[in-house]
């Protein structure tokens, strides 16, 4: 079955903390995998993808094929950061299978 | 920066009613894709489109459902009878590229049946 499991409702930090979001994922072929990110009162947003191994807004995802996790991770977390963030993952076809989401609050 | 637009953002509809509801995707975008995410659970794909066909389709996309590209701009999602559970947030999605490549999402179109 292909499904995205994020664990984690919602995750309160103090600003300056470090933050990871839990992904995991079910697929049986090699997908691509994405966090998306939505902002209050704003559209979901790519915030980055595994194949582009890019570290945008300082947030990183490592993909573990071994524990099938995508888990995004951020040194030190900024109020800016408050929004809802979905995992998701995608084969050949393009269609986007998503997580729960997870609301990430960033308290001052 | 070019986005994705979706009208209305809200639409009331009575139950065993059609609606149709539009989007209009970035101009240069070949791939097109509806989702949705029912108040409380997660986002969901309905289905994809290119070249004036459907290229997939989720078990919830059934008979009630249908899409088209009327003209070169447009992309619509039509139910033909709502039903209650059909309330949901509506998302309209386009990309340049097939496969597993950014998705840029409309607004969203929330939709009430009663």
């Amino acid at each position: 079955a292909q499904r995205v499991t994020q664990p984690e409702k919602l995750l309160s930090v103090f600003k300056g903390a470090p933050v990871e979001l839990k992904c995991n994922y079910s697929y049986s072929g090699s997908p691509e995998l994405f966090w998306y990110v939505q902002y209050s009162r704003q559209r979901l947003q790519l915030l980055l993808r595994h194949i582009s191994r890019e570290s945008i807004k300082g947030f990183t995802a490592d993909l573990n094929k071994g524990e099938t996790s995508f888990h995004l991770k951020k040194p030190f977390a900024q109020e800016e950061d408050s929004a809802m963030y979905y995992c998701a993952l995608s084969g050949n076809t393009g269609k986007l299978i998503f997580g729960q989401g997870t609301t990430l609050q960033v308290k001052p | 920066e070019p986005e994705v637009t979706q009208t209305p953002s809200h639409q009331v509809t009575q139950m065993g009613q059609e609606v149709i509801l539009r989007c209009v995707p970035i101009s240069n975008h070949l791939y097109f894709y509806w989702y949705r995410q029912i108040l409380g659970q997660k986002v969901e794909f309905l289905v994809s489109f290119y070249n004036n066909e459907i290229s997939e389709k989720s078990e919830i996309f059934d008979d009630q459902f249908s899409v088209e590209r009327p003209d070169g701009s447009n992309f619509t999602l039509k139910i033909r009878s709502t039903k209650l559970e059909d309330s949901a947030m509506y998302f309209c999605a386009s990309s340049d590229k097939e496969g597993p490549y950014e998705q840029y999402f409309g607004p969203g179109t929330r939709l009430t049946v009663t």
